[in-house]
């Protein structure tokens, strides 16, 4: 069965601090590792890691795959109170006939406080 | 178009009606798929559709129906459903043989009283 394991999955932190989320997973025909952030709605993409693109970044936020290891990170510097939902780690699988399947960490809940 | 439209985006529901969730696309994604989110858990996999049909259903109970009539609509059927069914349901599209491109609608927050 596909897992994908995230740590902490709680985190509160004080504004101007940097964080790192973790996660893991153990997958079979992986092809992707996503990670989305979700307050109190739909889940918003941010970045995508394959084999080809390993290290992604937009403004604060970054994120690297380490294939050997089977893991990613997620590192926001310089926290924000904006910056404050879940953050949800997804694993891409191929599930045949050309289409593909999330399998969804647990998230971890970033809390930034002023 | 680059978007996964859905609705209605909320819905509350009584146990004895039947209604409809739909979600549209026009980015020529052939492969769609309906997720499910409980409170405070992940998005977990009901339904996968790919060229129209469907490939795989995650053991979801009858009372779920999914109907994808062309190539850029999903529908999912609702009767008879439980209170515990009340969820965040997400309707997601994608290119076919590649993981690019795998878009999110905004949501139907369903509640069944």
């Amino acid at each position: 069965e596909d897992k994908v394991v995230q740590s902490p999955l709680s985190l509160v932190v004080h504004e101007g601090d940097t964080v790192t989320l973790n996660c893991s997973y153990e997958v079979t025909n992986f092809r992707s590792l996503l990670w989305y952030k979700q307050e109190k709605k739909a889940p918003t993409f941010l970045f995508m890691l394959t084999s080809s693109g390993i290290e992604k970044k937009s403004g604060r936020l970054s994120s690297i795959l380490d294939k050997k290891e089977l893991s990613s990170i997620l590192n926001i510097t310089a926290t924000q109170t904006g910056d404050s939902a879940i953050y949800l780690c997804a694993v891409t699988t191929y599930s045949g006939a050309g289409s593909y399947q999330l399998t969804f960490g647990k998230g971890t809940k970033l809390s930034v406080i002023p | 178009d680059t978007e996964v439209t859905q609705t209605p985006k909320h819905l509350v529901m009584g146990m004895t009606n039947k209604k409809s969730l739909k979600c549209e696309q026009h980015m020529g994604h052939r492969a769609m798929y309906w997720y499910k989110q409980k409170a405070k858990k992940p998005p977990e996999l009901m339904f996968v559709y790919s060229y129209e049909k469907l490939s795989i259903n995650e053991s979801v109970p009858s009372r779920f129906s999914p109907e994808c009539p062309n190539s850029s609509l999903l529908n999912l059927h609702l009767h008879a459903l439980q209170p515990e069914d009340s969820a965040l349901y997400l309707c997601a599209s994608s290119q076919v043989y590649t993981p690019y491109g795998y878009t999110f609608g905004s949501g139907t927050r369903l509640t069944v009283v």
